[in-house]
């Protein structure tokens, strides 16, 4: 079955430190990819997605995630995180054959120390 | 532009007791619509997907139904409550089965 992984559950970052999320999935066909947040009394919200092109797509408030394939990751990065980053992040993994899946990780807490 | 709305925002109900969760969207046509569950460190469980007027997919076997008896409207419902089925309760549309999935509020719902 497929699933999606995220390691880090919990992280605490102080401002202007770099900032990776990891994200792996298990599935060996094609697949959309997504990254969404949720900040805190706010709706889930799409941060970024991969479909195809490009493996380094670029999201809003500078955020970017790289598609590695051959290692089935789809790993956030911001180069310096501010305060108002402080959120959930969820990792989503949608398959484009056979039934319906649209699976999403277990979610990283980001907490950014000001 | 689209919106999506769920009610109640939070939700007291004793065990044993019906549940009814709405959700609506505005602003598109036949969208797919969706049930979630999100949990504190499980993510977000998908209970309930459909991709129209009546049409129903379970994702999970559970004590709660869905039903979509018009174009945009959602409802998640159960005849009697669980304490289990205590959680927070997200309604999302998209376009596609696969494409970006747009959120609801939630509803918060504690079962006691």
């Amino acid at each position: 079955a497929q699933s999606v992984s995220q390691h880090n559950h919990h992280v605490i970052l102080s401002e202007a430190a770099s900032l990776e999320l990891g994200c792996n999935y298990s599935y060996g066909g094609t697949v959309n990819l997504f990254w969404y947040v949720q900040y805190p009394g706010q709706h889930l919200q799409l941060l970024l997605k991969y479909f195809s092109g490009d493996p380094l797509v670029k999201g809003i408030k500078g955020f970017e995630a790289e598609f590695i394939k051959s290692k089935f990751s789809f790993n956030l990065r911001k180069p310096s995180v501010q305060w108002s980053d402080t959120a959930e992040y969820f990792c989503a993994v949608s398959s484009l054959s056979g039934t319906y899946n649209y699976i999403f990780g277990t979610g990283t807490r980001l907490k950014v120390l000001a | 532009s689209q919106t999506i709305h769920q009610w109640p925002a939070t939700l007291v109900q004793p065990v044993g007791s019906p549940l009814s969760l709405e959700c609506t969207v505005e602003g598109t046509s036949n969208p797919n619509l969706y049930w979630y569950r999100q949990a504190a460190g499980r993510g977000l469980q998908l209970l309930f997907y459909s991709v129209g007027i009546g049409q129903i997919s379970s994702e999970v076997p559970q004590n709660l139904s869905a039903s979509r008896p018009q174009d945009r409207q959602f409802i998640l419902s159960s005849k009697k409550l669980l304490l289990s089925d205590s959680g927070f309760y997200l309604c999302a549309w998209g376009t596609g089965g696969f494409e970006t999935q747009y959120f609801g509020p939630g509803t918060r719902l504690l079962v006691l």
